[in-house]
């Protein structure tokens, strides 16, 4: 998994509580991504980041706010959790947003919200 | 705005036979096409893409897309499925502009031996 980590890997949590899933690389890669995964969605990126402090919104932003302190994190936040974001939730980087640059994506980590 | 489709949820085949993962694409401009893999609890894994040029990319894994400007298609092949190909199939385009990936619904192959 190309030298990116997220942790937790799994957390269940309850309604109205704070989450905040970190991704950690060592590839120094600029860009950072958040995606969920859904059965019938595939992947939906929620935000991203183009360097320290620099972040834009994904697709399916409502609900989620990042912060990216450092090169190497990139902090996922819910501010207050809901059942329906209840994902797997994939953190991925990438050297460029151009052309042929492929993303290379972390482990996961699997959130349910009761 | 750049789309990807995948038009099957499913696709079975038998151990042996030859395989291919459908996906078609919408952008502005000339693609650049991705395919990636994920197994069981693991995160995605890149394959293989097009850039440019020659029309059949090979990959990973006995992987190979063929690029079909005309149909708008960049169909995942492989010449014999093995039991192991069994995974979730992922195909993602990028326009000319400086965006992050977007994904298919995904397609999951089953091989069955």
């Amino acid at each position: 998994d190309a030298g990116i980590t997220q942790s937790p890997r799994h957390k269940v949590t309850e309604t109205g509580t704070p989450v905040t899933l970190r991704c950690h690389q060592t590839e120094n890669h600029r860009y950072m991504y958040w995606y969920r995964q859904d059965p019938g969605h595939g992947l939906r990126l929620i935000h991203y980041s183009y360097g320290v402090k620099d972040t834009d919104k994904g697709e399916v932003s409502d609900g989620y706010s990042v912060s990216r302190s450092k090169t190497e994190d990139f902090l996922l936040t819910l501010e207050s959790a809901t059942s329906s974001q209840t994902s797997v939730y994939f953190c991925a980087i990438s050297e460029s947003q151009r052309g042929g640059n492929e993303q290379f994506f972390g482990p996961g980590t699997r959130l349910t919200v009761l | 705005a750049q789309s990807v489709a995948q038009p099957e949820d499913q696709v079975n085949v038998a151990e042996g036979n030859p395989l291919t993962v459908k996906c078609t694409y919408s952008v502005s401009g000339n693609p650049y096409l991705f395919w990636y893999v994920q197994y069981p609890n693991r995160g995605l894994q890149f394959l293989l893409k097009y850039i440019t040029g020659d029309n059949l990319v090979k990959g990973s894994y006995g992987f190979e897309a063929e690029f079909n400007k005309s149909q708008t298609s960049f169909h995942l092949k492989k010449p014999s499925a093995l039991v192991s190909d069994s995974a979730l199939y992922f195909c993602a385009v990028r326009d000319q502009g400086n965006t992050p990936l977007v994904f298919g619904k995904g397609t999951r192959l089953s091989v069955i031996a």
